[in-house]
């Protein structure tokens, strides 16, 4: 069926530097990739997303990639910041309403 | 003014009972969501309602019955509550189409003991 692995699990990087989270999906079919933020206590929130006819997107400090031949979409922070440490999810979906989420990344930012 | 909004917050009830959680989106949009995150926060889809008419019923117990009165409201009934039902419940809304982005309420947290 349909799967999205997602990798990291915990992911700790200093105030200042990059954070790389990665997915690989199974469904090729796959044409829409969001990305969520979830804090603490409160509901996913879309940070950035791409559709399968762009290869890479970016906004402020935030980017995406999309390689479809390997089914796989990265997200990118540069210069993190402690307001950055929350869990991240990855998401894709084929055009059917259903999402199939990633199992999240807990991104800590140290000071 | 918020965009989704869920009651309640929180939900705290016994064995056996029945309960309900509301959500209301302001956005607009046709198409609304229930889904599922457990305890290792995984995200799992329930139902999906597109205009007021089920497109998604994944596999969830009869104990769970969504019900849309209108297009900005989608409630979510549950029979029968088991422990096994304590999660947080997560109401979203999407556009119209089946890749639309969808926009996620604050939670409702329900145990039951």
């Amino acid at each position: 069926g349909e799967n999205v692995e997602q990798h990291p699990s915990t992911l700790s990087v200093q105030e200042g530097d990059s954070a790389v989270i990665k997915c690989t999906y199974s469904d090729s079919a796959s044409n829409y990739f969001p990305w969520y933020k979830q804090e603490l206590g409160k509901g996913p929130q879309l940070i950035i997303d791409i559709r399968s006819n762009v290869g890479e997107k970016k906004d402020q400090r935030i980017a995406v990639t999309l390689n479809k031949t390997a089914k796989h979409f990265s997200l990118h922070i540069t210069e993190t910041q402690p307001e950055d440490s929350a869990v991240y999810f990855c998401a894709a979906t084929s055009g059917t309403y259903k999402y199939i989420f990633g199992t999240g990344t807990r991104l800590k930012v140290l000071a | 003014d918020t965009a989704v909004s869920q009651t309640p917050k929180y939900l705290v009830t016994q064995m056996g009972n029945d309960k309900s959680i509301k959500c209301e989106q302001n956005l607009g949009h046709d198409t609304m969501y229930w889904y599922k995150q457990d305890s290792k926060k995984f995200l799992k889809i329930m139902f999906s309602y597109n205009n007021k008419e089920l497109i998604i019923n994944e596999t969830v117990p009869n104990r769970f019955s969504p019900k849309s009165p209108d297009k900005a409201h989608l409630n979510l009934h549950i029979n029968s509550l088991e422990l096994g039902d304590s999660a947080v419940y997560f109401c979203a809304s999407s556009l119209s189409g089946p890749t639309d982005t969808q926009y996620f309420g604050p939670g409702t947290r329900l145990t039951v003991l």
